[in-house]
């Protein structure tokens, strides 16, 4: 099935800088979408990107859909204690968003 | 509160016993979508149910089974138990094909 690399797999930041992470894939997708899971909870969507090269703000985050439509990448500015949680993307081929397959997942760790 | 309930919150039972665990999609909500994740993993895809019937199944073990009900919440059985079973369980729903909204998880822990 499909895979999607999902890097870095830990971060520990301090409080106010800004991070990026980004996910590949060997597979061309037609939809990205950018989760975050917060400790006892489901994951909650951040961003959902539909077209190659569409860059897409939501506050403080920014996401965009690889040209090659085999990346993603999140950033976050000015990073916040609130932001600490696990943090996903999520490629479909569909462009539905009937068949999603998740990366194993970023840990954002953010310090004082 | 996303409005997709799941219960219970957490399960502890032994090998091979057999756990059901059940899922109410948010109102209005037809699809409903069952999420395995183990520790340290991203979500693994299960199967689908849309109105009823199942519409895509992903890596479900046989000893795996779901259904949706015609008052559309959702029950995953699992059963013959085995120690790699422990995981968060994730039910998410949608209206049609549009985004999935998660429900909290159920923590299955097989001893």
């Amino acid at each position: 099935g499909q895979q999607l690399n999902q890097s870095p797999q830990s971060m520990f930041i301090q409080e106010g800088e800004d991070v990026s992470m980004n996910c590949t894939s060997s597979s061309i997708f037609n939809t990205w979408l950018w989760y975050k899971q917060d400790p006892g909870e489901g994951p909650v969507l951040l961003i959902a990107l539909y077209k190659a090269g569409e860059l897409t703000s939501n506050g403080r985050l920014t996401a965009q859909f690889g040209i090659t439509r085999k990346d993603s990448f999140l950033n976050i500015s000015a990073s916040i204690p609130s932001d600490v949680g696990i943090y996903f993307c999520a490629g479909d081929l569909t462009g539905s968003a009937r068949q999603l397959t998740f990366g194993s997942g970023t840990q954002l760790t953010v310090l004082p | 509160d996303s409005g997709v309930t799941q219960t219970p919150k957490h399960l502890i039972t032994a090998t091979g016993q057999r756990v059901t665990l059940r899922c109410s999609p948010r109102s209005g909500d037809l699809s409903v979508y069952w999420y395995q994740q183990s520790l340290d993993q991203g979500l693994q895809f299960l199967i689908q149910y849309y109105n009823g019937e199942e519409r895509a199944k992903g890596n479900i073990l046989e000893r795996f089974s779901a259904q949706q009900f015609p008052d559309l919440h959702s029950e995953l059985n699992l059963s013959s138990l085995e120690l790699g079973d422990s995981a968060l369980y994730f039910c998410a729903s949608s209206a049609g094909t549009g985004h999935r909204t998660f429900g909290s998880g159920t923590r299955l822990t097989v001893v």
